[in-house]
């Protein structure tokens, strides 16, 4: 089946700093990724709609310049976030279309800033 | 209100009981109805989807969907200590509409 493979699973970063999270799709191509994110007993949150060679649809109230989305190649989308703040320690999770109507996700980033 | 309601338990069964989980919608619109289950830590994986009203079966899982009630059920047979995890339903107007709409998860628990 299809296999979206989201890493780093765990990270740790200094407040100011930026961080990337990288989501490939293993064995198919992925021409939309969708980023989301997830606090804790709460439902996932959608935050940008990223698709392959343009720009990011993102979600309203999400910045988009502090979660910088590429999606340079059919394979792989990145989130980056850029000067990252203690209220942005979350879950993070990708996913990508795939088949008539499905949606496979990545295992998902914890992401603590300290 | 909250497009998708569901309620976050925790539910607490023992091994061998039939779960019920639920969601209601507000959304008329909504066509397609899926049903995910996430184990701590990881991201979601899909367990049963149905296109508009009517029952859908696999194994122990059965999905059902009431679009006249707004209301969407999944059911459990047989639980295992394995099925110990949270269930989110989502929902989307449209295949072409990509956004799919979350309830809030509901956890499970299935003891021995």
């Amino acid at each position: 089946g299809a296999v979206v493979s989201q890493h780093p699973s765990r990270v740790i970063c200094k407040s100011g700093t930026s961080v990337k999270i990288e989501c490939r799709s293993l064995d198919f191509q992925a021409t939309t990724m969708f980023w989301y994110r997830q606090f804790p007993k709460k439902s996932l949150m959608l935050m940008a709609t990223s698709n392959e060679g343009s720009k990011a649809t993102y979600e309203q109230g999400v910045e988009k310049d502090k979660f910088l989305i590429n999606h340079a190649s059919l394979t792989l989308s990145t989130l980056t976030v850029t000067s990252a703040h203690p209220e942005d320690s979350s879950f993070y999770i990708c996913s990508a279309r795939t088949g008539t109507y499905g949606y496979t996700f990545g295992s998902g980033t914890r992401l603590t800033v300290v | 209100q909250k497009e998708v309601e569901q309620d976050p338990g925790p539910l607490s069964v023992p091994e061998g009981a039939i779960v019920s989980l639920n969601c209601t919608y507000s959304n008329s619109a909504f066509q397609y109805f899926m049903w995910y289950r996430q184990y701590s830590r990881k991201g979601p994986e899909l367990l049963m989807y149905t296109y508009s009203s009517g029952n859908k079966e696999d194994g122990r899982f059965t999905a059902q969907v009431d679009k006249s009630s707004k209301y969407i059920s999944l059911f459990i047979r047989d639980s295992q200590p394995s099925d110990s995890a949270t269930y989110l339903c989502a929902m989307s107007a449209s295949e072409g509409t990509d956004k799919l709409i979350f309830g809030t998860g509901t956890r499970l628990q299935v003891f021995p």
